[in-house]
């Protein structure tokens, strides 16, 4: 079964501090993993997938097999950065995503 | 960039009426749309999956006679439901995939059934 786990529902940092959001999954096989980001009353947009080891926005999200996790990092948070964050897995050959239940981060200012 | 277009983005209807809700593909075809279910609070909950040309693959535990699913051509989806009552209140995504790419979402529609 593919399950995605965001153990923090809500995340709150002050400007400048670094930010990670977790996220833990369970699969078999080899999942390609993501992260999206839904900010206030914008749709849902992909933020970064661990495929392309790109860094967007400053953050950053490394798949580490051994832990089956693949938290999104940053190191310097700003204000603009708060929104709804969800992690998502898609197995092998599938098409469809899982998601994670979302981590609602708000930088202080 | 590959836009989905969903509409309405609201819509309250009375409980036992029926609803549509389109979802299209702009600027590119997709042979398969995704639709999800959101309650406050909580995360996407993936209904079913549409599919151009046949019929619509459903998540266990989802009523395909009360979700109705037609994916008529490359860049429209619809979700129908059917006989609605308050208990399907919720946020209605839908997404499709680009061809070897990501997945993009519509910008969800709000349903409230009184």
């Amino acid at each position: 079964a593919q399950r995605v786990t965001q153990p923090e529902k809500l995340l709150s940092v002050f400007k400048g501090a670094p930010v990670e959001l977790k996220c833990n999954y369970s699969y078999s096989g080899s999942p390609e993993l993501f992260w999206y980001v839904q900010y206030s009353r914008q749709r849902l947009q992909l933020l970064l997938r661990h495929i392309s080891r790109e860094s967007i926005k400053g953050f950053t999200a490394d798949l580490n097999k051994g832990e089956t996790s693949f938290h999104l990092k940053k190191p310097f948070a700003q204000e603009e950065d708060s929104a709804m964050y969800y992690c998502a897995l898609m197995g092998q050959g599938a098409q469809k995503l899982v998601f994670g239940q979302g981590t609602r981060l708000t930088i202080n200012p | 960039g590959a836009v989905v277009s969903q509409h309405p983005s609201w819509v309250i209807c009375k409980s036992g009426t029926s609803v549509k809700i389109e979802c299209r593909s702009l600027d590119f075809q997709a042979t398969t749309m995704f639709w999800y279910r959101q309650f406050p609070k909580q995360s996407l909950m993936l209904m079913a999956t549409s599919n151009e040309g046949s019929k619509a693959t459903y998540e266990q535990g989802v009523e395909k006679d009360k979700f109705l699913i037609n994916h008529a051509s490359l860049t429209l989806s619809t979700l129908t439901v059917t006989s609605a009552h308050p208990e399907d209140s919720s946020f209605y995504i839908c997404s499709a995939r680009v061809i070897g790419g990501s997945l993009h979402f519509g910008n969800g529609t709000r349903l409230t059934v009184t």
